[in-house]
């Protein structure tokens, strides 16, 4: 079945720097990803739409500076948070959908960001 | 406005019985789809099943069945004879193409607890 490799799975970073997380679909084609954000024990909330070779669409009250999102492959979109601070850290996951609707979409296994 | 509605925050079932999870969607696309998703304390997201909207029969998927009701806009999970392994957060989602953009987006979830 169609597969979402994310990684790293676990980081923590320096209040300050930045972090990359990659998303990568390994057997198909995503000419769209989505990046998600998820607190504890809430609902996954949408903050960006990857499209390959163009920009990103964002979320109304996602900052853009700070969450940039790069889709430069068909298999590969990036998402890097720039000056990080305690309160960005969360659990990131990024998803794809191989376009049969029967599978629906294929998430990643999530990036769980601890900012110190 | 709430887009995907989900009124249950928690549930308790005994093992083996059968289980109903609440979904009541809004919009005013009239090609969408609507998924559930399975997030178990590991963070992964497990597709269930899909809807879509001009399907014409309710979709099974094992002991997974999802009650269509257009006219209602609910769209809701049967999980039939319940086991341990069903503990899990149940998400449902929706797709649209409102402006041209594909969207998932996802209710608050239910947490299901299934009892010995």
């Amino acid at each position: 079945g169609a597969v979402v490799s994310q990684h790293p799975s676990r980081v923590i970073c320096k209040s300050g720097t930045s972090v990359k997380i990659e998303c990568r679909s390994l057997d198909f084609q995503a000419t769209t990803m989505f990046w998600y954000r998820q607190f504890p024990k809430q609902s996954l909330m949408l903050m960006a739409t990857s499209n390959e070779g163009s920009k990103a669409t964002y979320e109304q009250g996602v900052e853009k500076d700070k969450f940039l999102i790069n889709h430069a492959s068909l298999t590969l979109s990036t998402l890097t948070v720039t000056s990080a601070h305690p309160e960005d850290s969360s659990f990131y996951i990024c998803s794809a959908s191989p376009g049969a609707k029967e599978y629906g979409y294929t998430f990643g296994s999530g990036t769980r960001l601890t900012v110190v | 406005a709430q887009k995907i509605t989900q009124t249950q925050p928690g549930m308790f079932v005994q093992e083996k019985e059968a289980v109903t999870l609440d979904c009541t969607y809004d919009t005013s696309d009239p090609s969408y789809g609507l998924f559930w998703y399975k997030q178990p304390s590991s963070g992964e997201m497990i597709f269930l099943i899909y809807q879509g909207s001009y399907d014409q029969q309710n979709a099974t998927e094992g002991r997974y069945s999802l009650n269509f009701q257009k006219a209602r806009k609910s769209a809701n999970l049967v999980i039939s004879a319940s086991q341990l392994g069903d503990s899990a957060m149940y998400f449902c989602a929706m797709r649209e193409w409102g402006f041209g953009n594909e969207k998932l987006t996802f209710g608050t979830g239910t947490r299901l607890t299934i009892i010995p």
